[in-house]
C-alpha cells in the first residue's frame, strides 16, 4: 500500500519557467512533509519541509504548498535552472512514527536549457 | 560539520553470502535510520536506531538486521543474500527529541549488487 504517491515519474520544464511537482498521501496521521532532491550516485539532499499546521512554506526559489483536505502537497521551483535536474522525492512523517519517513517513488525533473 | 558517511560505497556479493554495511552519522546526531532504494520502489524504510536501541522497524524479513554503537555509528547486516537484495542502501541521521520536525540527512549510500 503506497501511502505517499508521486504519480508523475518524469517532468520536463524549460529553463526559467516554473516546475511543479505533485505528491498525494493517504495516511491522515502524517503531519510533517519533506521534499528531497537526489542526484545520481548521491544520497537524497533535504530541500524544504512543511508542518501540517501551515499551508505554505517558502525558501528562496522553492515553495511547498500543503492542502490537508485534499491530502496533497506540491513543490514549486521558480525560476527553474539546469542544476535543478534531479529526482525529487516527497516524504511524510507521523507524530507516532519516530524518525520513520515514508517516501514517494520520485519524479525525475529535467530542465531544458 | 562532516556529513553522513557510509562504507563501502560499492559492494558485489553472490547469493547466499552475508554483508555488513557501515554508517557514521553527523556529529551530535543520535538517531540513525536505514532505507533501501530500488528502481520503481522509491525508498523503503528498514529500521531506525536511537541510543543503541531499535526504535522502529519496516516490513523487511529477519535477514535484515542492524545495530548501533555507543558513538552512534550504525551497522546493517543482510544474511543469506538474494538477487532481489541488489539495491542502494541509504543511511540517514537526525537529532531526535525536538518534536516531529527533525530533518534527516542522508549519506551517499552503498550500492550492493548480488550476483
Amino acid at each position: 500500500d503506497q501511502q505517499v504517491k508521486q504519480n508523475s515519474p518524469s517532468l520536463s520544464v524549460q529553463e526559467g519557467r516554473i516546475s511543479i511537482l505533485n505528491c498525494d498521501y493517504t495516511n491522515s496521521m502524517f503531519d510533517y512533509f519533506l521534499w528531497y532532491k537526489k542526484y545520481p550516485a548521491e544520497g537524497p539532499t533535504f530541500l524544504i519541509s512543511i508542518s501540517s499546521i501551515k499551508d505554505k512554506n517558502e525558501d528562496g526559489r522553492f515553495t511547498v504548498f500543503l492542502n490537508k483536505s485534499a491530502k496533497h502537497l506540491s513543490l514549486h521551483i521558480v525560476p527553474s535552472q539546469p542544476g535543478d535536474s534531479a529526482v525529487y522525492f516527497c516524504a511524510a512523517k507521523s507524530n507516532f512514527g519516530n524518525e520513520k519517513l515514508t517516501f514517494g517513488t520520485g519524479t525525475r525533473l529535467t530542465i531544458i536549457p | 560539520k562532516a556529513g553522513v558517511t557510509q562504507t563501502p560505497r560499492y559492494l558485489i556479493k553472490t547469493r547466499g553470502q552475508q554483508v555488513t554495511l557501515s554508517c557514521s552519522p553527523i556529529s551530535g546526531h543520535r538517531s540513525v535510520s536505514w532505507y533501501q532504494q530500488t528502481p520503481g520502489q522509491g525508498l523503503q524504510f528498514l529500521f531506525e536506531y536511537f541510543s543503541e536501541t531499535q526504535r522502529n522497524k519496516g516490513n523487511f524479513p529477519g535477514r535484515f538486521s542492524g545495530r548501533q554503537f555507543s558513538n552512534s555509528r550504525s551497522e546493517m547486516n543482510v544474511s543469506t543474500l538474494e538477487l532481489g537484495d541488489s539495491a542502494l542502501y541509504l543511511c540517514a541521521s537526525s537529532v531526535p527529541g525536538q518534536g516531529n520536525t527533525d530533518t534527516q540527512y542522508f549519506g551517499p549510500g552503498t550500492r550492493l549488487t548480488v550476483l
